[in-house]
């Protein structure tokens, strides 16, 4: 009964292919985000979605392309992987009214070669 | 151009004694406060929340102190327990923007109580 969970948890990869990740949540809440987390440990808000609707995207190159087939999910897509974007991703979601309690995924580990 | 900045990587405490963590930001627009906690191999989880209109907010062992002149948060854990080793995320968020949903997360404290 995982609340938000991610596949997959490890992802390795060479430059240049293209990937996604997954992510889906059952607490009922109607925005979904994504966060990279980089090698110095920062978090970043990558993009927001509420009720399927984008409404944070932030300075990522377009390479990375969120999709949300409903509200449960929120898919991460990446073209053209290249070595910096080798991270841990992260998603999670809360209720738009309480947007600062956000419940996140255990992450997944993308490393590119 | 870090907002939110925890300046100390690590913390090493005993089991039983405060554990004081810090966190300053930097933009004005500010006004709600969080702190995450994370576990290996796990995602953050929300610990607790202030809100700027105060300066003070305690839920059980944990205590936030938001000092906005400052621009200085903390989190004081009374008793640690060597469960509470984790690493701790400070963030923030201004609620006009994007009602609240952006958070920026400062770079994080590995706190470690011992037994």
């Amino acid at each position: 009964d995982t609340a938000v969970s991610q596949t997959p948890k490890y992802l390795v990869t060479q430059m240049g292919n293209d990937k996604s990740i997954k992510c889906e949540q059952n607490l009922g809440h109607d925005t979904m985000y994504w966060y990279k987390q980089d090698s110095k440990k920062f978090l970043k808000i990558m993009f927001s979605y509420n009720n399927k609707e984008l409404i944070i995207n932030e300075t990522v190159p377009n390479r990375f392309s969120p999709k949300s087939p409903d509200k449960a999910h929120l898919n991460l897509h990446i073209n053209s992987l290249e070595l910096g974007d080798s991270a841990v991703y992260f998603c999670a979601s809360s209720q738009w009214t309480r947007p600062y309690e956000q419940y996140f995924g255990p992450g997944t580990r993308l490393t590119v070669t | 151009d870090q907002q939110v900045k925890q300046n100390s990587p690590s913390l090493s405490v005993q089991e039983g004694r405060i554990s004081i963590l810090n966190c300053d930001y930097t933009n004005s627009m500010f006004d709600y406060f969080l702190w995450y906690k994370k576990y290996p191999a796990e995602g953050p989880t929300f610990l607790i929340s202030i809100s700027s209109i105060k300066d003070k907010n305690e839920d059980g062992r944990f205590t936030v102190f938001l000092n906005k002149s400052a621009k200085h948060l903390s989190l004081h854990i009374v008793p640690s327990q060597p469960g509470d080793s984790a690493v701790y995320f400070c963030a923030a968020s201004a609620e006009k923007e994007t009602s609240g949903s952006r958070l920026t997360f400062g770079e994080g404290t590995q706190l470690t109580v011992n037994p």
